[in-house]
């Protein structure tokens, strides 16, 4: 099964308006972190945000911020306020174990390309 | 600070050729990781070294990929004979300690005919 899946092959936004990037993820472990990733056309993985399970709060930097339902196991990204620059592929990943587990290794979903418009 | 370096940044090779990829980590980063990102996918992990050590290489072909950490600063990822499957972007990112954010490389795109 899946870990984490991105349902939004891609995304259409006009300039300045809000947009949510879907993530679902699925673990039986308790501890776990929630991480998004930007990858513009350059290549390189940009991170944006991360949001840990135990964490009380939405994880919050910027423009950015993760909406975290638990319960329902998804971790959607939120980008407020769209820029040009934003245009690129939105990874969502998932390690699982805690911060002082050590040695974890991060499992990304498909990705989901968004595409601000003028 | 310095960021990941990573060379070559593009290579073209014939199938059952081999190929070799470099990756220098930012200073003082003992994690380094290899992921291989084929077209239209997220990135997949080949391979993760603790300073020299390797951690889990379960998804590296054996038969065909290797990869090594030296003195646990810079690592090669190498494919001998590469396939025409091999075609991907091969990423290499670093991170400090066990937070989880890694620190991506540009990539090295490689595509074999």
């Amino acid at each position: 099964a899946q870990k984490i899946t991105q349902t939004q092959p891609g995304m259409f936004v006009q300039e300045k308006e809000a947009v949510t990037l879907d993530c679902t993820y699925d673990t039986s472990d308790p501890s776990y972190g929630l991480f998004w990733y930007k990858q513009p056309s350059s290549g390189e993985m940009i991170f944006l945000i991360y949001q840990g399970s135990y964490d009380q709060q939405n994880a919050t930097e910027g423009r950015y911020s993760l909406n975290f339902q638990k319960a329902r196991k998804s971790a959607n990204l939120v980008i407020s306020a769209s820029q040009l620059g934003d245009s690129a592929m939105y990874f969502c990943a998932m390690r699982e174990g805690g911060k002082n587990s050590g040695y974890s290794t991060l499992t990304f979903g498909k990705g989901t390309m968004l595409l601000v418009s003028p | 600070e310095a960021g990941v370096a990573q060379s070559p940044r593009y290579k073209i090779i014939e199938k059952r050729q081999s190929v070799a990829f470099w990756c220098n980590p930012i200073s003082g980063h003992a994690t380094l990781y290899w992921y291989q990102q084929i077209l239209g996918q997220g990135p997949k992990l080949l391979i993760q070294f603790q300073n020299n050590g390797v951690v889990d290489d379960s998804q590296l072909p054996k038969d065909r990929f290797s990869a090594e950490r030296l003195k646990g600063v810079d690592s090669t990822l190498k494919i001998q004979p590469a396939k025409l499957e091999d075609s991907a972007v091969y990423l290499c990112a670093t991170s400090k300690g066990y937070t989880g954010e890694l620190f991506f490389g540009e990539g090295s795109r490689l595509t074999v005919l």
